[in-house]
Order: C-alpha cells, then structure tokens, then sequence
C-alpha cells in the first residue's frame, strides 16, 4: 500500500513565525504535491513537484515556498505565518505525471496561526 | 475557467439503501476522473476511478458512471452501511501530462440508521 505521511496532525503558531510541514512518501513516487483544504472551498493547489529539486506553483502559491531535496521529502515552509494560513494541509504523491496517475493523500495537517 | 461540481453539498440516506452522488465537470477535454472518501480527521482516499474511455465501471459496492455527452460523473454505493458516512469528492485530470488534479467541493453522506 502506498503511505503518505506528514509530520504533525495538529499544529499551533504564532503570527510571523517561519512554519516546515514535512511529508514523506515510501512508493518512490515522481510527483508530489501540496494543498490547503478550506470549508466551502474544496482542496486547493499550493505548489506541486515533478522531480527531486524541481517545483512547479499551483494555484495559490503566495506567502508559501517548497523544497524537494529527496525524492520521497516534500516540504511546504510558511516563511512568516499569517492567521490567514490558518487550514488543514494535505500533501499528496503520484506515480508519475501522466494524465491517468491517482493521487495518493497524507492525514493532513490541521495548523493553527495565532 | 474550469470547475468540478458536486450537485448537493450533503445527502442522507438510510442505511440499506444505495446512494448516489453527482458531479458536473466543465473540461470537456478531460480524460481521467477519479472519486475519493474522506473522513472527519483524515485525509482523502482514493475510491474508483474511471477514463473517458469508458462510461461505467464497478468496485466493491460502488460503480463510478460517466456521461461525457453531459460532462456528468456519478458515484453509486450500494446497500450504505454507516462506515460509509463521510465527504465524497470527484476530480477531473484536465490535461494529460502534468497529473494535476481538479477537486470538487465535495457531498457530505451522512448514513441513518
């Protein structure tokens, strides 16, 4: 079975505070991405990885950076946290990017900024 | 723009019965659709998934339909169980070579017993 994990399930913050949500994947998976999940907005795209060192914004990628050094390491950082980061963050993996590849999802992380 | 919509934000059923739950997609051009479960807490998880080849394919208890003529994707659990109680989201794959995913907003099921 392919496992997503993400580094903490609940997180508190303080506003402008540097935040790291790591996430790693153990199926030697090409893409990774990362998302923010908001009641009456749906899963929305922060930034996504092809490859170890390459990244790609989604659709929401202010006030967020990312860093894949290792193939199974994806790493959202929140340089100076705002209260309206505010979100449970979900990372994901796929085997490739090919248009047919499920996307597999971590628990989540529920962070909190203050 | 593109867009994935769920028709109802919450269904309720009683347990037994079988559910269905709609999706309208607007990408005409989109090849791949998948639907995944969601639990309170957890993160979502993959269902069915179904390719625009085909217009019907079946799981345990669940059949994914697809009708490209009306850009409409619908999931159907047979006899519900409780267990089944969670957020349902359909997403579309608009394009063929990057894996990005569009999600809908998500259907809440909730199972009566």
């Amino acid at each position: 079975d392919v496992k997503v994990t993400q580094s903490s399930r609940y997180l508190v913050k303080r506003t402008g505070e540097k935040v790291f949500l790591e996430c790693v994947q153990d199926m030697d998976h090409e893409n990774m991405f990362w998302y923010r999940q908001d009641p009456g907005l749906g899963l929305r795209l922060i930034y996504f990885s092809y490859d170890v060192k390459m990244k790609e914004k989604g659709d929401i990628p202010e006030g967020y950076s990312v860093s894949r050094e290792k193939k199974e390491r994806f790493s959202l950082i929140l340089e100076s946290a705002s209260t309206n980061q505010t979100s449970m963050y979900l990372c994901a993996s796929s085997p490739s990017g090919k248009g047919t590849d499920t996307q597999y999802f971590g628990p989540g992380t529920r962070l909190t900024v203050l | 723009g593109e867009s994935v919509g769920l028709h109802l934000p919450t269904l309720s059923v009683q347990e037994g019965d079988n559910s269905i739950i709609n999706c309208a997609y607007s990408n005409s051009a989109s090849d791949y659709f998948i639907w995944y479960k969601q639990e309170s807490g957890k993160g979502p998880q993959f269902i069915i998934d179904i390719r625009s080849n085909m217009d019907k394919r079946q799981g345990q208890r669940v059949t994914v339909l697809l009708n490209k003529t009306v850009k409409h994707l619908s999931l159907q659990i047979a006899a519900t169980q409780p267990g089944d109680s969670a957020v349902y989201f359909c997403a579309e794959n608009p394009t063929s070579n990057t894996g990005k995913l569009i999600f809908g907003q998500g259907t809440t099921l909730q199972v009566k017993p």
